[in-house]
């Protein structure tokens, strides 16, 4: 079974802080995705990477940067926290070899919340 | 794909009861629809992904129907368990987004015992 682990359940950080939320997926899949959840809002593709080193903007990148050292691992980084950021972020992975037919693995997500 | 609606927004419904679902998209651009369930606490998980007009799939109790033309799919629950109660999410996939799956708001089920 793919395993899409998030470093946090919880966080709670202030406002100004750089916060880091770490993903890595155990499956060797070639993307990776970071979703914010709101309630009313559904899912919002925030940044994805389709390899090492590569990232492209999703719907609503602004305030945030990714990185992709290695192919397991893909950090969301949000360089200055503010309130409009307290959400639930997720983390997901695919097997780009199957195309767009493959379905994400999420992560269990992190619950942010920037006092 | 811009809009993705998912009609109701929220069911109850008493255990033993049978329900569907409806995800709308624009049928234009058209490649595949994954649908997810996503239990409170857990993560999202997926159910089906479809690619086909007119494609069914089934999962158990679950399954679901495809129609690209009209950019429509039903996902209906036989025979409701409460351990059916979950948000379900629908997201097509347009071929100009590689890489990018657009989510409904997604339907929130609650069954009763």
């Amino acid at each position: 079974d793919v395993k899409v682990t998030q470093s946090s359940r919880y966080l709670v950080k202030r406002t100004g802080e750089k916060v880091f939320l770490e993903c890595v997926q155990d499956m060797d899949h070639e993307n990776m995705f970071w979703y914010r959840q709101d309630p009313g809002l559904g899912l919002r593709l925030i940044y994805f990477s389709y390899d090492v080193k590569m990232k492209e903007k999703g719907d609503i990148p602004e305030g945030y940067s990714v990185s992709r050292e290695k192919k397991e691992r893909f950090s969301l980084i949000l360089e200055s926290a503010s309130t409009n950021q307290t959400s639930m972020y997720l983390c997901a992975s695919n097997n780009q070899g199957r195309g767009l037919n493959s379905p994400l693995h999420f992560g269990n997500g992190t619950r942010l919340t920037v006092t | 794909i811009l809009n993705v609606e998912q009609s109701p927004q929220s069911l109850h419904v008493q255990e033993g009861d049978s329900t569907n679902f409806t995800c709308s998209f624009p049928s234009s651009n058209f490649y595949a629809l994954h649908w997810y369930r996503w239990e409170t606490a857990k993560s999202p998980e997926a159910l089906f992904v479809m690619t086909l007009n007119g494609d069914e799939k089934k999962k158990g109790r679950i399954s679901a129907t495809l129609n690209t033309k009209e950019g429509y799919s039903y996902l209906y629950i036989k025979g409701s368990q409460p351990e059916d109660s979950a948000t379900y999410l629908c997201a097509p996939h347009g071929s100009g987004n590689t890489g990018k799956l657009i989510f409904g708001q997604g339907t929130t089920l609650q069954v009763k015992p």
